[in-house]
């Protein structure tokens, strides 16, 4: 298996621009995670889907952010406009459903300039 | 407010020598708490997870404790070696914010450097 596949892995852009991170999470397992990690703030939990359908999203910091799952095998997280204070790395994790083990992607890093 | 702190913040050691780091959480109710080790420019990996009652799990050098009433944790590594060199993150399981999965909780972490 080749494990969460997140892409890309380097995202540069200019303060205003949209931002599209995509995921595909390990086949099979039900539930998605959007993570935020920062030095100041550590790993932030944005949003979770269970069965493509999202279940918490109190994490997502504004109206900026946005996140879909049209089908088990594809998400994207999406910030528009982008600000500075958006540059993180950003990770996607899978899990089967439940409480089961979350296996995190390798991350985007976002830098908004 | 469920929280969850790590000391040290940073650790230096050298090879071979052993090492504990510490986790503190206030996150109630608690269904289980987790360490993972996350290497630079890497995702996070997860070492150990331990219901509440549970007080101690293995895991190669990995040796992780639970002390459900204090609510602590800590994190036992014997005989370091240079790629143990990473950010160590404790994770509990608190309430879920809907459905059947808990939301994770995560600490800080602990960045500990291995040097020879």
């Amino acid at each position: 298996d080749a494990g969460v596949i997140q892409s890309p892995r380097h995202e540069v852009t200019e303060m205003g621009q949209e931002v599209t991170l995509r995921c595909k999470p390990i086949s099979g397992h039900n539930s998605l995670f959007w993570y935020r990690q920062t030095m100041m703030r550590g790993l932030e939990l944005l949003i979770y889907f269970n069965n493509n359908v999202p279940i918490d999203d109190s994490g997502m910091p504004e109206d900026r952010f946005s996140a879909k799952m049209p089908n088990a095998s594809f998400s994207t997280l999406k910030i528009q406009p982008s600000e500075p204070r958006d540059s993180a790395v950003y990770f996607c994790a899978s899990s089967l459903w439940g409480v089961g083990e979350q296996y995190f992607g390798p991350g985007t890093r976002l830098t908004v300039t | 407010k469920n929280q969850v702190e790590q000391s040290p913040q940073s650790l230096i050691i050298l090879e071979g020598k052993n090492c504990t780091l510490q986790c503190n959480y206030t996150v109630s109710p608690f269904s289980n708490l987790r360490w993972y080790k996350q290497d630079t420019g890497r995702g996070p990996v997860s070492l150990t997870i331990m219901t509440f009652s549970e007080n101690t799990k293995s895991n190669g050098r990995y040796t992780a404790t639970l002390d459900a009433d204090t609510k602590q944790s800590s994190l036992h590594i014997t005989a370091s070696q240079l790629s143990d060199s990473a950010s160590y993150i404790c994770v509990v399981s608190g309430p879920g914010g809907g459905g059947a999965t808990n939301k994770l909780i995560f600490g800080t972490g602990t960045l500990l450097a291995v040097q020879p």
